[in-house]
């Protein structure tokens, strides 16, 4: 079975500057997404970015970018000038491509990032 | 109302109270899932639902039982919980279960069971 793990329960990081969140899985797939979600406190948890397996460039959004190894199942965020409106808790996602998996995500247990002003 | 809404936001029941829980999604989806979150611990999806129909259920307990009478509302409804129940209930909605969709969140329902 697949397995997400995020190593770091919490991260904190100054405003401006620029910070990496941790997550690793575990998987004998070769056709997969990942996904990093974010919950800002008492709010709905929203999409920042995704990756597809089977493509080698790292994805992008903005000041959100992920550093994708495949080999090393290794699939960090970085977030480039951290701003205090990314404070939030931070989950890793996975998701199989194997239809009878029924495409369910697995959930990483979350990175709490603290923004210092 | 837009996106993915439930409610209560909030909800303090006994262990012998029967209670329903609701959510609503404006972005014409198709798929809906229930997940339970607790502190410090992953996502646990429950149930999913594509087309109205129970296509996921995860072992979970029938004292939940969940309804989705038509691809725009879902209901979880609650009964003889336990303790160890309270949670955030999040809703959420997709086009399809397919690959890549992105999951819509709803705020979720803070429920303490007591």
């Amino acid at each position: 079975a697949q397995t997400v793990t995020q190593s770091q329960p919490e991260m904190s990081v100054q405003e401006a500057e620029t910070v990496t969140l941790s997550c690793t899985y575990d998987t004998s797939e070769s056709d997969y997404y990942l996904f990093w979600y974010k919950q800002p406190p008492s709010r709905q948890m929203i999409l920042v970015i995704r990756q597809e397996a089977y493509k080698q460039q790292n994805a992008t959004e903005n000041r959100f970018s992920v550093n994708f190894q495949k080999a090393a199942k290794s699939f960090s965020l970085k977030i480039s000038d951290s701003q205090l409106g990314d404070a939030a808790m931070y989950f890793c996602a996975y998701r199989s491509g194997v239809m009878d998996s029924n495409y369910q995500l697995i959930w990483g247990a979350g990175t709490k990032l603290i923004i210092k002003p | 109302e837009t996106g993915v809404t439930q409610t209560p936001r909030h909800l303090v029941m006994g262990m012998t109270n029967k209670k329903s829980l609701k959510c609503e999604q404006h972005l014409g989806h198709n798929a809906m899932y229930w997940y339970k979150q607790s502190a410090k611990k992953p996502l646990e999806l429950m149930f999913v639902y594509n087309f109205k129909e129970q296509t996921e259920n995860n072992s979970v307990p029938s004292r939940f039982s969940p309804e989705c009478p038509n691809s725009s509302h879902l209901f979880l409804h609650l009964h003889t919980l336990q303790p160890e129940d309270s949670a955030l209930y999040l809703c959420a909605s997709s086009q399809n279960t397919g690959l890549s969709n992105e999951q819509f969140f709803g705020p979720g329902t803070r429920l303490t069971v007591l």
